[in-house]
């Protein structure tokens, strides 16, 4: 496509519950990068791509959270049992390395 | 790890007048350092990058400047216009990181007509 296209753009659930966010990114872009960026602050960089396998998982919160890509494409991020602290946008970006990222729009996800 | 710090937090201009923001870095092995422009409810955009063998890079009324020695790096909008308004973030990528970025906190510039 024309863009990183992330979905849905919002998710609202219920506390505990589990929830998958995607993420469509650019065709033929080889590294893929999720983010989280909370009320008022910066980007906090949470796991990458490139291809299939995911290199550095070092940002991931905690044991809730998961992401997979296959094909080399779309990627999964899956955060079960959520929690009020989880409310955030979460942004997916793509590339292929050394040109910089492209965002997609973000999923704002609450948690109630 | 690489640590970013961003000032300041916000920015008013006039319409006309000169903008700078400025960013500082500690892994003095950083050599990659881009700056995104984030409008509400969109995903950030980038709007220009430096690496470290280049001192000063040149965008139209955008330009960014980077101080190896002092590990900082500042971005300058010139004739600030009202659609300059939006957060702006910067960005720094130590090595062996695979291109994952270390974010500053984000500044947000008005920009009064």
């Amino acid at each position: 496509g024309a863009g990183v296209s992330q979905s849905p753009s919002n998710k609202v659930t219920e506390k505990g519950k589990d929830v998958e966010l995607r993420c469509d990114p650019i065709s033929g872009h080889t590294a893929l990068y999720w983010y989280r960026q909370s009320l008022g602050q910066g980007l906090e960089f949470l796991i990458y791509f490139q291809g299939n396998s995911a290199p550095d998982k070092s940002g991931l919160p905690s044991d809730r959270f998961s992401a997979e890509r296959t094909g080399g494409s779309v990627s999964t991020l899956t955060i079960q049992r959520t929690q009020q602290e989880d409310s955030a946008v979460y942004l997916c970006a793509s590339t292929t390395p050394p040109s910089g990222y492209t965002f997609g729009s973000g999923t704002r996800l609450t948690v109630v | 790890g690489e640590n970013v710090e961003q000032h300041p937090s916000t920015l008013s201009v006039q319409e006309g007048d000169s903008a700078v923001i400025k960013c500082t870095y500690s892994d003095s092995a950083s050599n990659y350092f881009p700056w995104y422009k984030q409008e509400l409810g969109k995903g950030p955009q980038l709007i220009i990058d430096i690496r470290s063998n280049v001192g000063e890079k040149k965008d139209q009324r955008i330009a960014v400047t980077l101080n190896k020695t002092a590990k900082h790096f500042s971005l300058h909008i010139t004739e600030t216009q009202p659609e300059d308004s939006a957060v702006y973030f910067c960005a720094a990528k130590p090595p062996n990181s695979g291109y994952a970025l270390n974010f500053g906190k984000g500044t947000s510039l008005l920009v009064t007509p």
